[in-house]
């Protein structure tokens, strides 16, 4: 059974930085991209960035409203993906999930397969 | 502003039908699957639709996908209460390099 678990989620000043991890299991890890997906209280999803297979040089791609500031990587001996984040703003308050994306150099688009998500608060 | 435009709300009643669109462009949308979510209050969202109409396992046969040109379209049949929640069209942008959801559909069985 595939799960995802994330964790590292609290409340942050405005500037300061939150490391996110997501524990995976049930699949090969080091076979798959895997992104990150965010949620503003009350409203829709935003696709946050991913990160490649290392098959494809584990690359990775972010949202424009993160570019700059935050930072995923990998850790595929502990099927851990990493969301760094930097110079957080008070827009950045969010439930953040983590996601299984392709196998392949393209994301897919297409998630079967969500963590629970962990809250972050950006607040003074 | 979501990349992917989808109308805010829809109604219909237990036991009809009701369809749900999401609007886009050649760079997503034209040239990539479209996938659907649905998701409840308080959990993540669950994959109804990838591949433009496939169904993951265990995903009822009410529940269908269609994809013309730039735009897709989400179907339930058969309504229930149950089904209330927001639903979300995404796919693959290939200009920007990118994941792209729309803003997301309110369902409502009256």
């Amino acid at each position: 059974e595939v799960q995802l678990v994330e964790s590292g989620g609290g409340l942050v000043q405005p500037g300061r930085s939150l490391r996110l991890s997501c524990t995976a299991s049930g699949f090969t890890f080091g076979d798959y991209a895997m992104s990150w997906v965010r949620q503003a209280p009350g409203k829709g999803l935003e696709w946050v960035g991913f990160i490649r297979s290392k098959a494809y040089g584990g690359t990775t791609e972010y949202a424009a409203s993160v570019k700059g500031r935050f930072t995923i990587s990998r850790d595929d001996s502990k099927s851990i993906a990493y969301l760094q984040m930097n110079s957080l703003k008070t827009e950045d308050t969010a439930v953040y999930y983590c996601t299984r994306d392709s196998p392949g150099y393209y994301g897919s688009g297409s998630y079967p397969y969500w963590g629970q998500g962990t809250l972050v608060t950006v607040s003074s | 502003q979501s990349v992917l435009t989808q109308p805010p709300s829809v109604s219909a009643a237990p036991g009809q039908k009701v369809t749900i669109s999401c609007s886009g462009s050649s760079s997503n949308i034209g040239n990539n699957y479209v996938s659907w979510y649905q998701q409840l209050p308080g959990t993540a969202p669950k994959l109804l639709i990838y591949e433009n109409n496939k169904r993951p396992s265990g995903i009822p046969d009410r529940f269908s996908g269609s994809k013309s040109g730039t735009s897709a379209t989400l179907g339930i049949t058969g309504l229930q209460t149950g089904d209330e929640a927001d639903y979300y069209c995404g796919t693959w942008d290939s200009s920007l390099s990118g994941g792209v959801f729309g803003g997301g559909t309110k369902l409502t069985v009256l």
